[in-house]
């Protein structure tokens, strides 16, 4: 079945240091790839996402490039802000009916 | 627009007993998702709606949970008996329709603590 395997956390970096979350995912056929985030004591919003290989998905900073060839789609960005603290989620969007797949979510806190 | 409404935000219950979630998704958005998020994990999918037929419900514990969207809007989550294991955020999402491409959009949830 699909899977969705990304780095454990918590990360801790400083203000405007930069920032990668690496994510590998397992799937059948071509699923589409997202990464949400979670601020404390809300619900999941989608941070940005990409539906084929080499594809960039980018939004508020943040980017993330479809790789087929190692099943990756790890997030970056060059310069974090204390108001990035939050849990990310890879997630992948296969089968059937397109059911999402998370990963276990990486703890993010910026310090100033 | 408006987001995916969730209620109660809280919930604390004892063992054994029942509770319900409501869940109001966006408007004229077709497909509806209930997840349950354990602490520390990502959300799983329990059961996910198109209009009010269910697509999937794989992963939903039957002998004690149940869901419906009688008129394919609105939708209710119920636990019956409710066991510890069921402590968790219960997530209510929603997409324009269950396409692969199409983002869920989800609501603040509701964080279930059970006694």
């Amino acid at each position: 079945g699909n899977s969705v395997t990304q780095m454990e956390g918590p990360v801790t970096l400083s203000e405007e240091a930069f920032l990668t979350i690496n994510c590998t995912y397992t799937a059948t056929g071509y699923p589409s790839l997202f990464w949400y985030v979670q601020y404390p004591g809300e619900g999941l919003q989608l941070l940005l996402k990409a539906t084929k290989a080499d594809d960039k998905g980018s939004n508020k900073g943040f980017e993330a490039t479809y790789r087929k060839e190692t099943t990756s789609f790890h997030l970056e960005k060059g310069s974090v802000q204390v108001s990035d603290s939050a849990v990310y989620f890879c997630a992948l969007s296969g089968g059937s009916n397109y059911k999402l797949t998370f990963g276990k979510g990486t703890l993010l806190t910026v310090n100033p | 627009e408006a987001g995916v409404a969730q209620s109660p935000r809280y919930k604390i219950i004892e063992k054994r007993q029942s509770v319900a979630f409501w869940c109001n998704p966006i408007s004229g958005h077709a497909t509806l998702y209930w997840y349950q998020q354990i602490l520390g994990q990502g959300p799983k999918l329990l059961i996910q709606f198109q209009n009010n037929g269910v697509v999937d419900d794989s992963q939903l514990p039957k002998d004690r949970f149940s869901a419906e969207r009688l008129k394919g809007v609105d939708s209710t989550l119920k636990i019956q008996p409710a066991k510890l294991e069921d402590s968790a955020v219960y997530l209510c999402a929603s997409s324009l329709s269950g396409g692969g491409n199409q983002p869920q959009h989800f609501g603040d949830g509701t964080r279930l603590s059970i006694l």
